[in-house]
């Protein structure tokens, strides 16, 4: 049972207009939400992070928007530009309970900003 | 520079042989990572350790071993056992484990079968 999901596969847009990349998750322990991106043959680089304490953290042309009782975070990128295309991994953990910090993935999804 | 280092980059492997996947951090972090991505998937835990000469088993630890002799390196090795070990690898560190911090990534090793 996926805990993270993203359920938008790929998204278009273009260059100069907001990205939207939305994650859903199951999971209320969930204390700490990431953002990453990721190009291929290429570790993932890390984005942007939100604390369950917050509902908004910005950074640059990186919003991200947490959602707590919807249990839903998304990642705000303006203006995009055709280097932000990309596949994009919302993460989440939980330091309680157990998981011990541990980073749950979800399956990406591969932004593609036109020109 | 501080990062990860991640070698090789690609390794072939023929049946019944076990491969060694190389992982080095120098940014002096505590948790080291393995995860193996598939197409289309998102990153799976394999192994994980929090501190040296301890690790624990992920979500998929079949048919994989680690060990965690030195705070920089956490070796992955891929046995004979690992039915489908065709995937990209990737490794990971964090500087601590008591509070929320990210972790970063090596460029990953993409293990294929002959």
């Amino acid at each position: 049972d996926q805990q993270v999901k993203q359920n938008s596969p790929s998204l278009s847009v273009q260059e100069g207009r907001i990205s939207i990349l939305n994650c859903d998750y199951t999971n209320s322990m969930f204390d700490y939400f990431l953002w990453y991106k990721k190009y291929p043959a290429e570790g993932p680089t890390f984005l942007i992070s939100i604390s369950s304490i917050k509902d908004k953290n910005e950074d640059g042309r990186f919003t991200v928007f947490l959602n707590k009782s919807a249990k839903h975070l998304s990642l705000h990128i303006v203006p995009s530009q055709p280097g932000d295309s990309a596949v994009y991994f919302c993460a989440a953990s939980a330091l309680r309970g157990g998981s011990q910090g541990n980073l749950i993935f979800g399956k990406g999804t591969k932004l593609s900003v036109k020109p | 520079d501080g990062g990860i280092t991640q070698s090789p980059k690609y390794l072939f492997r023929k049946e019944g042989q076990n491969v060694t996947l190389s992982c080095e951090q120098n940014l002096n972090h505590d948790a080291m990572y393995w995860y193996r991505q598939d197409p289309g998937q998102g990153l799976r835990l394999i192994y994980y350790s929090q501190i040296v000469n301890d690790f624990q088993k992920g979500d998929i630890a079949e048919g994989y071993s680690v060990s965690r002799e030195k705070k920089e390196s956490f070796p992955l090795t891929v046995t004979s056992a690992q039915k489908n070990p065709t995937a990209f690898y990737l490794c990971a560190s964090r500087r601590g484990t008591g509070r929320n911090q990210p972790q970063h990534f090596g460029d990953g090793t993409r293990l294929s079968i002959l």
